[in-house]
């Protein structure tokens, strides 16, 4: 069975601090994706990694895609209280279906 | 340019009822994903589905649970004989390749309550 961890499950920060989210697995996947979530709404795609060491930014957020494809990262820079959400990774494989990280809760105080 | 829409966005059904979710993919999308998320868990698959065709069903309960993606109309999930147990949020994704993988939008969810 596949599974992603998520650490750390929950982080609270001051606006301005920075922050990392991991997403690991013993697994291999073919793509990882990254979606942050609303309370009561569906997840909102943010990036999508392929290649094993590739690094996206996307304004104040670094994703990093671990070499061996198993584990990635996202950093964010400077946070801002519009960045609170959940945010959850994902694995892709052979048969398209998504395979959901335990999700990372994250709280930014103004 | 309209993203992926379910409705209705909350459904109650009493024990026993029938619960259909519908869900209309973004606007040249072909690959239909059906998802889970029961309170306090995360984000489970059910099921994909390409027009007319059940590629990958390993995340349906066996029973009372089907899915459909007709030729023309939107992707259906039918619930039969609802239980409290399948109180949860129902998303729906749609997906196209985009050169490097299958990127997965979602829609805002159905919530489902059984009372």
């Amino acid at each position: 069975t596949q599974l992603l961890e998520q650490s750390p499950q929950f982080l609270s920060i001051q606006e301005g601090e920075n922050l990392t989210v991991y997403c690991n697995s013993s697994s291999v996947f073919s793509s990882l994706q990254w979606y942050r979530q609303e309370p009561g709404e569906g997840p909102v795609l943010l990036v999508t990694v392929v290649t094993g060491g590739e690094v996206k930014k996307l304004k104040r957020l670094t994703f990093q895609f671990g070499d061996a494809r198993k584990d990635s990262s996202l950093h964010i820079t400077a946070a801002q209280t519009g960045d609170t959400g959940l945010y959850l990774c994902a694995g892709g494989g052979a048969t398209n279906k998504l395979i959901f990280g335990t999700g990372t809760l994250l709280a930014v105080q103004p | 340019n309209a993203g992926v829409m379910q409705n209705p966005r909350h459904l109650v059904r009493r024990r026993g009822q029938e619960a259909r979710l519908r869900c209309s993919p973004m606007k040249g999308h072909s690959h239909v994903y059906w998802y889970r998320q029961l309170p306090e868990e995360g984000l489970k698959f059910m099921v994909y589905l390409q027009k007319e065709n059940i590629i990958d069903e390993s995340g349906m309960p066996k029973e009372r649970f089907s899915a459909e993606f007709p030729k023309e109309g939107p992707s259906i999930l039918r619930i039969q004989q609802v239980v409290r147990g399948d109180s949860a949020a129902y998303f729906c994704a749609s997906s196209d390749w985009t050169g490097g993988s299958y990127e997965q939008y979602f829609g805002p969810g159905t919530r489902l309550t059984v009372t």
